[in-house]
């Protein structure tokens, strides 16, 4: 089975910290997510990254960062969050084949409160 | 750039009726995916279609993908209180390589 896990269900952090979001998965797979998502939204892509150290720009990547040092490992790393981050992080992965689109596994999802 | 819209947001119906969740896109796809969260939970993938005009059922599933590859949709037949969440599509841009997710339609299913 593969698992998707993050590290922290919910959350509350201050306005101006400096938050990090931990998504590891167990399955090896080459893509990594994240996303958030807010209600009448959807999932909304902030970044991803196909391999180690790799990362792309979603549709909202601003003022959010990622980092990608081994494969298992994907973090989500809000410099100085603000009450507009308050939302529900969802971090998820697949295989990547070229040319090809696999299901994303998603991991339980981190409820962060920005006060 | 590609976008993906979904209708409709919410849809409440009586357990027995039928429900359909639509999926349009603004550019053609290379495939779909589609996903259910029950609440409180994550996405989980449901299926995949690539063809033009591909049907594939899953018991009381049926899920289309039309012939320009631009939309699809979801249809649940005879619902059940089990079937409650939101339905999420997600759509590749031909060329693309970015999956680009629907808002989803929250079903509501009254016993």
């Amino acid at each position: 089975d593969v698992k998707v896990t993050q590290s922290s269900r919910y959350l509350v952090k201050r306005t101006g910290e400096k938050v990090f979001l931990e998504c590891v998965q167990d399955m090896d797979h080459e893509n990594m997510f994240w996303y958030r998502q807010d209600p009448g939204l959807g999932l909304r892509l902030i970044y991803f990254s196909y391999d180690v150290k790799m990362k792309e720009k979603g549709d909202i990547p601003e003022g959010y960062s990622v980092s990608r040092e081994k494969k298992e490992r994907f973090s989500l790393i809000l410099e100085s969050a603000s009450t507009n981050q308050t939302s529900m992080y969802l971090c998820a992965s697949s295989l990547s084949v070229a040319g090809g689109t696999y299901e994303q596994y998603f991991g339980p999802g981190t409820r962060l409160t920005v006060t | 750039g590609q976008q993906v819209m979904q209708i409709p947001q919410y849809q409440h119906v009586q357990e027995g009726e039928d429900f359909t969740t639509y999926c349009n896109s603004s550019t053609t796809l290379s495939n779909i995916q589609w996903y259910k969260q029950r609440p409180g939970g994550h996405p989980v993938f449901l299926i995949q279609l690539v063809k033009s005009g591909e049907v594939k059922k899953q018991k009381r599933l049926t899920f289309q993908f039309g012939e320009a590859k631009k939309n699809s949709s979801l249809h649940i037949t005879a619902t059940q209180t089990t079937d409650v969440g939101t339905y999420f599509c997600a759509g590749r841009n031909t060329g693309g390589f970015k999956t680009i997710f629907g808002a989803g339609t929250r079903l509501f299913v009254k016993a």
